[in-house]
């Protein structure tokens, strides 16, 4: 199984960009990355999911280096509701029948005014 | 659009004791995933229902059980509770099995006495 680590916490500022980064070094042929933000008392909320390469959305970009050991979440001019935690995770989403989904230990977000 | 909801919000068991938690999955998804997450932790994989057959299991014991019901609603049980079972119970519904983009609920908050 993929296992995934990431730092503890980063510390930024509002209209900076962050860029917190994943590392999973077993990733399986199959496997996705996604990425989920939660706050305090709730369910995760979905970000962004990829598989190589570079991913954007509205709200995010993923980027995927060639040999998919990593990936990095990158928010463009953070705010301060963008305090967080953010978690990365890897699992298959193309054989319905493996389904071990890990979440890593997240990354907690703190934005400064 | 309903979004996916959980109940009962709160919950107060004994050691030994039985437990069922419920969740409706958003409309139109076919597929279940549970989660516990203790405080300060990232979210531990359960197991997954894909159209109302169990279709993978993290590491926890038979004493978690669940069931996936045709409307694609779900109930996890928890056998002979134990004090680490107390933790937020997260379920989230995807429209196909595997990591797929999932949403979460608000979870139940479960303490074991």
């Amino acid at each position: 199984l993929a296992k995934t680590t990431q730092p503890i916490s980063m510390d930024s500022y509002e209209g900076q960009e962050v860029n917190i980064t994943c590392s999973h070094n077993n990733i399986a042929t199959n496997d996705y990355i996604t990425w989920y933000q939660q706050f305090p008392s709730q369910g995760p909320r979905f970000i962004i999911q990829g598989y190589k390469t570079k991913v954007t959305n509205e709200v995010a970009s993923l980027f995927i280096p060639a040999d998919r050991k990593s990936s990095t979440l990158s928010l463009p001019r953070v705010s301060l509701s963008d305090t967080a935690v953010y978690y990365c995770l890897v699992g298959d989403v193309i054989d319905s029948s493996a389904s071990k989904i890990i979440f890593g230990s997240g990354t907690r977000l703190s934005i400064r005014p | 659009e309903t979004g996916v909801t959980q109940s009962p919000t709160h919950l107060i068991k004994t050691r030994g004791q039985q437990v069922t938690l419920r969740c409706s999955s958003q409309s139109g998804h076919n597929t279940v995933s549970w989660y516990q997450q203790a405080l300060g932790q990232g979210p531990q994989f359960i197991f997954q229902y894909y159209r109302e057959e169990e279709n993978g299991r993290g590491n926890f014991p038979p004493r978690f059980s669940g069931l996936q019901f045709p409307n694609y609603s779900s109930e996890l049980n928890v056998n002979a509770l134990e004090l680490d079972d107390s933790a937020l119970y997260l379920c989230a519904s995807s429209l196909g099995a595997g990591a797929s983009e999932q949403y979460f609920g608000p979870g139940t908050r479960l303490t074991v006495t």
